[in-house]
């Protein structure tokens, strides 16, 4: 149980355009995701906090208005980077609390973004 | 504010040797939780560990084991007779309530085990 996908896997786009990355709990609803990017030999650097039904709550220095966060439902969030650069090329991550709440997190296997 | 440091960046072992990765931690917070992961090649995090801060019983998983010590902010990491498949990136992490429950991670530090 508590299991998180992520689709695409991986994606390349052309710089300029936007780009929609899903994260899904698949066998429990969750009211709280979390968004992170990993840069290539870098750690994982959270980027918001995801909370059904409201605004996402970004970090200092991740620009909402270049990554779209949408949690409409409790089994389901989105991230999008709008209008792509190459320097937005990384690995995103997208976690889910757990079906109890509390501190633990179920991660998603992640999304491989290039933008060329 | 919450932070997680792993001084070590690499480590370079033979097979069989035992090796030991060092996580210190900083929290404001009375209850929180501790976790190590493991991310090969692939990508995907692996879930290794969580403590809570209640809980300073070192734990003990096949050759992994796990010596948590708060009077010191620690929670090391050893791996006993190395294997190859071992090698990975290993993060640890902390998770504060207070902190909305996000997960704060350290730098990671980058094994390599060589047969």
């Amino acid at each position: 149980g508590a299991v998180v996908s992520q689709h695409p896997s991986r994606v390349i786009c052309k710089s300029g355009t936007s780009v929609k990355i899903e994260c899904r709990s698949l066998d429990f609803q969750a009211t709280t995701m979390f968004w992170y990017r990993q840069f290539p030999k870098q750690s994982l650097m959270l980027m918001a906090t995801s909370n059904e039904g409201s605004k996402a709550t970004y970090e200092q220095g991740v620009e909402k208005d270049k990554f779209l966060i949408n949690h409409a439902s409790l089994t389901l969030s989105t991230l999008t980077v709008t209008s792509a650069h190459p320097e937005d090329s990384s690995f995103y991550i997208c976690s889910a609390r757990g079906p109890s709440g509390g501190y633990e997190q179920f991660f998603g296997p992640g999304t491989r973004l290039t933008v060329l | 504010a919450q932070k997680v440091t792993q001084a070590q960046t690499e480590i370079s072992v033979v097979e069989k040797e035992d090796v030991t990765l060092d996580c210190v931690y900083e929290t404001r917070d009375t209850t929180y939780y501790l976790f190590w992961y493991k991310q090969p090649p692939s990508g995907e995090l692996v879930f290794l560990i969580r403590r809570n801060s209640f809980d300073e019983q070192n734990e003990i998983s096949g050759r992994y084991s796990w010596n948590f010590q708060k009077s010191t902010s620690s929670f090391n990491f050893t791996i006993t007779a190395s294997q190859v498949v071992d090698s990975a990136v290993y993060f640890c992490a902390l998770s504060e309530g207070n902190g909305g429950f996000k997960t704060i991670f350290g730098a990671g530090t980058r094994l390599f085990v060589k047969a």
